[in-house]
This record gives structure tokens, C-alpha cells and sequence, in this order.
């Protein structure tokens, strides 16, 4: 079974620049998360999808970030513009159902951006 | 407010040591899961460990062991014997059984030395 991929593994931006990340979440995970992890801390997390519907997105930085999961398959997250504080791993995850502490994450490799 | 804590940031260990990872948890609910999540270089999170807050069992599988103590809010992990593949951070996560959001603490990087 495939895992979560994720691209670009690594982005190097210029701050006020734009950038998109991609993610393919396990076949038939019906929830989608996205974490940020910055340097020397603990994933926290941006946005979970259920299907293509929004359920949590209180820590997204709604004024630069943004993310969608149409069709309820693929996910992009998006910045824009860019600041040097965005430098972190984004972590893209999913799991079967979400709505249940049973069910597991599964963790894509990361985009690690770096905002210069 | 959910809070996980990590207060070791970094441990250093000969190879066949036996280390204890500390996690400490804050939360208001009666119902909750926690979790260690293993990170090693590659980057990926690894799921190791599940458990709620009605199964205070403690739990061995292999070299892990785990010891979750609802009174002092602890769910501790150790492993026995460490290798050097054992390197990692390691992160302790909390996930309430409201919005199932999962907060994580900031990790104990574990380094063993052949």
C-alpha cells in the first residue's frame, strides 16, 4: 500500500514570494491533515479536511494561508506572500476515518521550506 | 486548555542502555487518547503507541514499554537495551475526543551511541 506523498520534498523561496505544496493521502483516507513544524518543536496543526469539507482550521493564518481538497483526494496548501517565520516542515497526513481516536495517522516525508 | 510536555529536549545514551522519554499532560476531558510518534531522520512520523484514558494497562511490545499513570497525568516510554537505530526524536501527542484535533509536545530528541 502507498503511503502519503508529499512535493516538493524541499523549497527555497524568497520572503513575499508565493508557494504550494502538494499532497496524495493514502487511497480511500477519508481525512486529510496538514501540520507545520517548525524547528525544534512539536507538529501543530493548520487545517483537517473530512472528505473535501473544512472541519478544523483554527491555527491556519487564514491572511496568508490557504488550503484545498477538492474531490476529496489530493490537497495543496498554499502561502502567500511568504514570511521568514513560514520556515518549517509542512507535514501532510490522513487517516481512514478522523473522527475517532482509534484510527491512526499516517505521516507523508515533509516539504521543508526555508524562507530567505 | 491541552498541553503535552516534553521537559527532556535532548538524551544521550550508550548503546544497551536502558532510557526513560518523560511525557506530562494537561487536559480538562474525561475521555482522551495519547500517543508516541517516533521521527527519525528521514522525517516521517511514526506511530508507535496508542492509548485511552479508560485503559491505564500498561503496555510491552519488544524493547518498548510504556507506563501511563492517570494521577500524575504521566504516560512515559521506555526503551530497554537502546540500539543505535533507536535514534530519533521522539514525540509524546494528546487528542480530545471533541474536534479529534491532535496536539503534540515539542519532542525528546534521543541520540545512542555505539
Amino acid at each position: 500500500e502507498a503511503g502519503v506523498a508529499q512535493s516538493p520534498r524541499y523549497k527555497i523561496i524568497e520572503k513575499r514570494q508565493s508557494v504550494a505544496f502538494w499532497c496524495n493521502p493514502i487511497s480511500g483516507h477519508a481525512t486529510l491533515y496538514w501540520y507545520q513544524q517548525i524547528l525544534g518543536q512539536g507538529p501543530k496543526l493548520l487545517i483537517q479536511f473530512q472528505n473535501n469539507g473544512v472541519v478544523d482550521d483554527s491555527q491556519l493564518p487564514k491572511d496568508r494561508f490557504s488550503a484545498e481538497r477538492l474531490k476529496g483526494v489530493d490537497s495543496t496548501l498554499k502561502i502567500q506572500p511568504a514570511k521568514l517565520e513560514d520556515s518549517a516542515v509542512y507535514l501532510c497526513a490522513s487517516s481512514l476515518v478522523g473522527h475517532s481516536g482509534d484510527d491512526e495517522q499516517f505521516f507523508g516525508p515533509g516539504t521543508r521550506l526555508t524562507v530567505l | 486548555a491541552q498541553k503535552v510536555t516534553q521537559a527532556q529536549t535532548e538524551i544521550s545514551v550508550v548503546e544497551k542502555e536502558d532510557v526513560t522519554l518523560d511525557c506530562v499532560y494537561e487536559t480538562r476531558d474525561t475521555t482522551y487518547y495519547l500517543f508516541w510518534y517516533k521521527q527519525p531522520p528521514s522525517g516521517e512520523l511514526v506511530f508507535l503507541i496508542r492509548r485511552n484514558s479508560f485503559d491505564e494497562q500498561n503496555e510491552i511490545s519488544g524493547r518498548y514499554s510504556w507506563n501511563f499513570q492517570k494521577s500524575t497525568s504521566s504516560f512515559n516510554f521506555t526503551i530497554t537495551a537502546s540500539q543505535v537505530v533507536d535514534s530519533a526524536v521522539y514525540f509524546c501527542a494528546l487528542m480530545n475526543t471533541g474536534g479529534f484535533k491532535t496536539i503534540f509536545g515539542a519532542g525528546t530528541r534521543l541520540f545512542v551511541k555505539a
